[in-house]
C-alpha cells in the first residue's frame, strides 16, 4: 500500500460545485502539504500543516481551504470550483525541517 | 528573482551517455537540496538528497552542490530510456524557516535508444 494515499485519483465536476480532495498517510510524519501542478508553472504550494492545530497558507491559497482532521489526514476543499482550478493536485508529507517531501499519486481534477 | 531556476530546455541524450542538469537558487541560507524525477502524469519521486558541498553518488546518479555559487547539479551516467522524465530541483527555503521547499519548473530529459 502507498505511504501517502490521495482520493479520488480523478474527478470531473462542474463550475460552482464543492469539491473535497483527501490525503492520508502511514509514514507517521507530522508535516503535510497540498500542491497543484499546471503545465509550465511547476508545483505551487496551496496550504501546509505542521500538526493538527497548525495550518498555514502557501503561495496560492485563494479559493481553497484545508482541514487537518488527524496527524494522518489532511483534506483540501474547493468551496465553489472554477475552471482555472483544473490541475493535478498532490499531497506530500515530511518528517521535519530540512527533510525531503514524499508525494502521493495525485488527483487529476477537471472543472467544466 | 525566482527562488529556484532550471533554465535548460529539453535535454536529449543518447542511450549510455551522461545527462547533466543544473539548478541555481537564490536563498543563500538554504540548507537542503533535493532532486525529484517525475514521469508524465505521475507524482514526483525523490531520487537524491544533498546537504553539504561536494558530490554525492547513488548508483548512476551524482548530485553536486556548491553553496558559494548557489547551484546544485545532477548527473545521470549511462543514461537509459527509463530515465526519460522531467527532473525537478527542490531547495528548502530558509526565508520560511526551512519549513518549505521551493521547486524549479523542471528539466525534461529524453534518452534516445
Amino acid at each position: 500500500d502507498a505511504d501517502v494515499t490521495q482520493t479520488p485519483r480523478n474527478r470531473i465536476t462542474k463550475t460552482g460545485k464543492r469539491i473535497m480532495l483527501e490525503c492520508s498517510q502511514t509514514k507517521g510524519h507530522d508535516r503535510m502539504y497540498w500542491y497543484r501542478q499546471d503545465p509550465g508553472l511547476g508545483l505551487r504550494l496551496i496550504y501546509y500543516s505542521f500538526d493538527v492545530k497548525d495550518i498555514n497558507k502557501g503561495e496560492i491559497s485563494d479559493g481553497y481551504s484545508v482541514s487537518r482532521q488527524a496527524q494522518a489526514k489532511f483534506s483540501l476543499s474547493l468551496e465553489s470550483a472554477i475552471p482555472n482550478q483544473t490541475a493535478l493536485y498532490f499531497c506530500a508529507t515530511s518528517d521535519r525541517s530540512n527533510q525531503p517531501q514524499h508525494f502521493g499519486d495525485g488527483t487529476r481534477l477537471s472543472i467544466l | 528573482q525566482k527562488e529556484v531556476e532550471q533554465n535548460s530546455g529539453p535535454l536529449s541524450v543518447p542511450e549510455g551517455a551522461i545527462a547533466s542538469l543544473n539548478c541555481t537558487y537564490s536563498d543563500r541560507g538554504s540548507q537542503s537540496f533535493f532532486w525529484y524525477r517525475q514521469y508524465s502524469g505521475k507524482s514526483p519521486e525523490l531520487i537524491m538528497s544533498i546537504y553539504s558541498n561536494g558530490d554525492k553518488e547513488d548508483g548512476r546518479f551524482t548530485a553536486q552542490l556548491n553553496k558559494a555559487s548557489q547551484y546544485v547539479s545532477l548527473l545521470i551516467r549511462d543514461s537509459q530510456p527509463s530515465d526519460s522524465a522531467t527532473y525537478l530541483c527542490a531547495v528548502n527555503s530558509a526565508y520560511y524557516g526551512n519549513n518549505r521547499l521551493a521547486f524549479g519548473k523542471g528539466n525534461q530529459v529524453v534518452v534516445i535508444p
